[in-house]
């Protein structure tokens, strides 16, 4: 399968806990997108990554929140301290620089904060 | 700053009707478009899209869906529905200018196919 993967599906964590997502991208994409999706909502951008750069972030996105593309290929994104309303869907997307509009998703990562 | 409505938050329809999911948008310009369909557990996938051109845009599965510029509107459309359709749709929008070029979705429409 060459569609964007992402690990954990699903993450359990106490309030106060940091935790880690990862995505990794279809191979030739060179953009990756993460988004948040809340329950009954659609997904909402939080920043994005051309290669290696992170190019904008959202205001969704606290200080608490880190992304990181150290190679240009897999993403990971950090939550410190979790609180309970970080609790949602963390969605990854991926696409090329010369159809930007058409990302590809990958199944996320469901994050529960106790 | 580009929006998406999907006024109808849950539609129930029976196995082999016809389907209709409502989408408006609002952005200065005519924006990209995209439905999505998400099944529980699932990332989104895509279904179909409009750039330019032509504004009835065939996807995959059977859905249609039609740009009215008029109405600011992108409706989806299937002709007959199949129960494995059940899911959670999506309409999107992109600006076709600026670097990020993220997509803005809407609040999803839930769909419940009657047997």
């Amino acid at each position: 399968d060459t569609g964007v993967s992402q690990d954990p599906r699903h993450k359990i964590t106490k309030r106060g806990q940091n935790v880690t997502f990862r995505c990794d991208p279809i191979s030739e994409h060179n953009r990756l997108y993460w988004y948040r999706q809340t329950l009954g909502q659609g997904p909402e951008f939080l920043t994005y990554f051309q290669n290696e750069a992170q190019l904008e972030k959202s205001r969704l996105l606290s200080d608490r929140f880190s992304a990181e593309r150290p190679k240009g290929s897999f993403s990971t994104l950090e939550i410190q301290r979790t609180e309970q309303g970080d609790s949602a869907m963390y969605l990854c997307a991926s696409s090329l620089v010369r159809d930007v509009n058409e990302q590809f998703f990958g199944p996320g990562t469901r994050l529960t904060v106790l | 700053a580009q929006s998406v409505t999907q006024p109808d938050i849950h539609i129930t329809v029976s196995e082999g009707a016809s389907l209709e999911l409502r989408c408006n948008y609002s952005y200065g310009a005519t924006p990209y478009l995209f439905w999505y369909v998400q099944s529980p557990g699932q990332g989104l996938q895509l279904l179909l899209k409009y750039f330019s051109g032509d504004t009835l845009v065939q996807g995959i599965k059977g859905f249609e869906a039609e740009f009215k510029r008029s109405q600011s509107s992108f409706n989806l459309r299937k002709p007959s529905v199949h129960w494995s359709d059940a899911a959670e749709y999506f309409c999107a929008v992109g600006v076709p200018s600026g670097s990020a070029r993220q997509l803005t979705f809407g609040s999803g429409t839930q769909l419940t196919v009657l047997p």
